[in-house]
């Protein structure tokens, strides 16, 4: 019964195609988040949406795209992906609850760029 | 805009000993700091957490302790064992602006 789930967990691809990852999340939390995990470890932030609107967006290259067709929703379009875009991307869900806003990772998807 | 700073990047320690992890923060508005850890291969994980209305926080052998006016945190772990080893992560978060924002990691090393 996983709470966030993305998919797929491994990605290989060539530079220049455009790819998804997609994560669904089942705690009924409004925000949602897309992480990216480089090859230091850094986790920067990319994205964030708070009920299916999006509420920041980092400085990340046009070339992504997210989408969050509800709230429990929230996918990763990458369009002519680059060498760079090597990494873990990681999908999350918190809520504000007055006592914590723990943030509940998926498993995490490796996109290897070739 | 908002950054966490994290030290150190990497800790060895022998099993037993104490181990500390420190962080600073920029936004004087965060509220919320927890801290995470990602095993190898693994999602990062929260271990504990607390809020700015509270100076420290226990729980078993971790403990955080916060310093608002210096905007600096900390994680402590006690009697350190070999399955402390992992990748330990801070966060500072704003409560209006779902943004949460990591440090940059600490690599902890824990040697028979």
């Amino acid at each position: 019964d996983t709470a966030v789930s993305q998919t797929p967990k491994y990605l290989v691809t060539q530079m220049g195609n455009d790819k998804s990852i997609k994560c669904e999340q089942n705690l009924g939390h409004d925000t949602m988040y897309w992480y990216k995990q480089d090859s230091k470890k850094f986790l920067k932030i990319m994205f964030s949406y708070n009920n299916k609107e999006l509420i920041i967006n980092e400085t990340v290259p046009n070339r992504f795209s997210p989408k969050s067709p509800d709230k429990a929703h929230l996918n990763l379009h990458i369009n002519s992906l680059e060498l760079g875009d090597s990494a873990v991307y990681f999908c999350a869900s918190s809520q504000e609850t007055g006592f914590s806003t723990e943030a509940f990772f998926g498993q995490g998807t490796r996109l290897t760029v070739v | 805009g908002e950054n966490v700073e994290q030290h150190p990047s990497t800790l060895s320690v022998q099993e037993g000993d104490s181990a500390v992890i420190k962080c600073t923060y920029s936004d004087s508005a965060s509220n919320y700091f927890p801290w995470y850890k990602q095993e190898l291969g693994k999602r990062p994980q929260l271990i504990i957490d607390i809020r700015s209305n509270v100076g420290e926080k226990k729980d078993q052998r971790i403990a955080v302790t916060l310093n608002k006016t210096a905007k600096h945190f900390s994680l402590h772990i006690t009697e350190t064992q070999p399955e402390d080893s992992a990748v330990y992560f801070c966060a500072a978060n704003r409560r209006d602006t779902d943004k949460l924002i990591f440090g940059t990691g600490t690599r902890l090393q824990v040697f028979p």
